[in-house]
């Protein structure tokens, strides 16, 4: 099982904003970070160290953290949106990277 | 412009030992701070981080799999290596490498194409 907790999937109307949750102790000492993937292609990072966005993403796309819980929030989904994402961190230890077991996200 | 490849075989036997090269370019692994490291999925299911080096030859594992992997790099190839002992139908998968820019960070920003091992007799 995971350090880092996802919900397996989750929803949104086309337009509508969306927030996608990942869960860990380790969280409440590390910064998230944030991949999309879709089927077939490799994973693209979307948010990285709290709340950075690589050149070439959406600023629809943002980070954010409260205790032991990190969110990805989408304003304004997109149908291009549609795809699984997944939370990484550090293990509780420190030492090591660790993914969250991924959220499927569907854009109504 | 960064990019990775990996290369390997895409069939294996139960019990033999996998071998995987990744062979990057537009950037150094001698840069301070730099890493590459493996990171598989298999087939619907979700990314599992397995090991990483870093510029200064440090080098982290999966606790759950630290006893079958070894990773390394040659600096001057523009290459990292996976090794993967005793392997079995349940590793089958696609095994990807992967930057990673900083050390304190635990992200990875250029992936590769990724290869589909296949564990079979």
């Amino acid at each position: 099982s995971s350090e880092l907790t996802q919900d397996p999937a989750v929803s949104v109307a086309l337009g509508q904003t969306v927030r996608i949750t990942c869960q860990g102790d380790s969280l409440r000492n590390y910064y998230a970070s944030w991949y999309q993937q879709k089927p077939g292609q490799a994973p693209i990072l979307v948010i990285y160290a709290k709340n950075n966005r690589p050149s070439g993403i959406p600023d629809r796309f943002s980070g954010s953290r409260s205790g032991n819980t990190a969110s990805l929030t989408i304003t304004g989904a997109q149908a291009a949106d549609e795809a699984d994402y997944y939370c990484t961190s550090r293990d509780s230890s420190g030492n090591h990277p660790v993914f969250g077991g991924g959220t499927k996200l569907t854009v109504l | 412009q960064i990019t990775l490849k990996e290369s390997g075989p895409t069939l294996v036997k139960p019990t033999q030992t996998l071998t995987l090269t990744c062979t990057f370019a537009g950037f150094s692994l001698s840069t301070n701070g730099v890493g590459v490291g493996w990171i598989r999925q298999p087939p619907g299911l979700a990314l599992e981080w397995l090991a990483l080096i870093y510029w200064d030859d440090d080098k982290r594992y999966s606790p759950s799999l630290e006893s079958r992997l070894t990773i390394t790099k040659d600096t001057s190839k523009n290459q990292v290596v996976l090794t993967m002992t005793n392997m079995d139908p349940e590793d089958t998968a696609t095994y990807s490498c992967a930057h990673a820019p900083d050390y304190y960070g635990a992200y990875f920003d250029y992936w590769g194409q990724g290869i589909l091992v296949t564990v079979s007799s």
